[in-house]
């Protein structure tokens, strides 16, 4: 089974420039996730979509960041302009959430991510 | 209190020791939590999923103390290998938002 793949792997790009990032998640996982992180921090939560629908957003600094996953399939998320605090990883997530009685099963799975570097 | 913690490290343990690590959390209605590993420079990877009391799976156990509100990781016979750093993970209400903590890194050594 392919898992969630991400691109560039890479990008080095000075502050004020525009980065999008990339994400394909594994075939049939509803929920998609991005994530950011900081070195030796642990990933902080973007935003979650479920199929194409945003379930939360609320760490998402709506003003330079934004995301899109059309179709319910692909995303995309966008800096728009970078700032030198937006160096990090940007790691996409993507789970078969199900639900079985009071229980929410939504193991998450990884994509390799993306380094960021701002100049 | 924050939503998840977890106990800062490192922690240097030689090969063949035993290791605990305890994640506490702050909202009492969460009903799944995740162990994830994360070698250095690469993407988080699920160890184990605790959705009652426990989980094991070979060297590894998860106990969740929904009393006190942490869920522990145990790692027996220490391998170099197991050098990494191992995040706790909390769903919010409704399972819908996960929360990371900021992850225990862990040196076994020869």
């Amino acid at each position: 089974e392919a898992g969630v793949a991400q691109s560039p792997r890479y990008k080095i790009i000075e502050k004020r420039q525009s980065v999008a990032f990339w994400c394909n998640p594994i075939s049939g996982h509803a929920t998609l996730y991005w994530y950011q992180q900081i070195l030796g921090q642990g990933p902080k939560l973007l935003i979650q979509f479920q199929n194409n629908g945003v379930v939360d957003d609320s760490q998402l600094p709506k003003d330079r960041f934004s995301a899109e996953r059309l179709k319910g399939v692909d995303s995309t998320l966008k800096i728009q302009p970078a700032k030198l605090e937006d160096s990090a990883v940007y790691l996409c997530a993507s789970s078969l959430t199900r639900l079985a009685g009071e229980i929410t099963y939504n193991e998450q799975f990884f994509g390799p991510g993306t380094r960021l570097t701002v100049l | 209190r924050k939503e998840v913690e977890q106990d800062p490290g490192p922690f240097n343990v030689p090969e063949g020791a035993t290791v605990a690590f305890n994640c506490t959390y702050s909202n009492s209605a969460s009903q799944s939590f995740f162990w994830y590993r994360q070698d250095c420079r690469k993407e988080p990877k699920l160890l184990m999923s605790v959705y009652s009391s426990g989980n094991e799976d070979g060297r590894f156990t998860a106990q969740l103390n929904r009393a006190s509100q942490y869920i522990s990781l145990l790692i027996r016979d220490s391998k170099l290998s197991d050098s990494a750093t191992y995040l706790c993970v909390v769903p919010n209400t409704g399972g819908f938002k996960t929360i990371f903590g900021a992850g225990t890194r862990l040196f076994v050594k020869a």
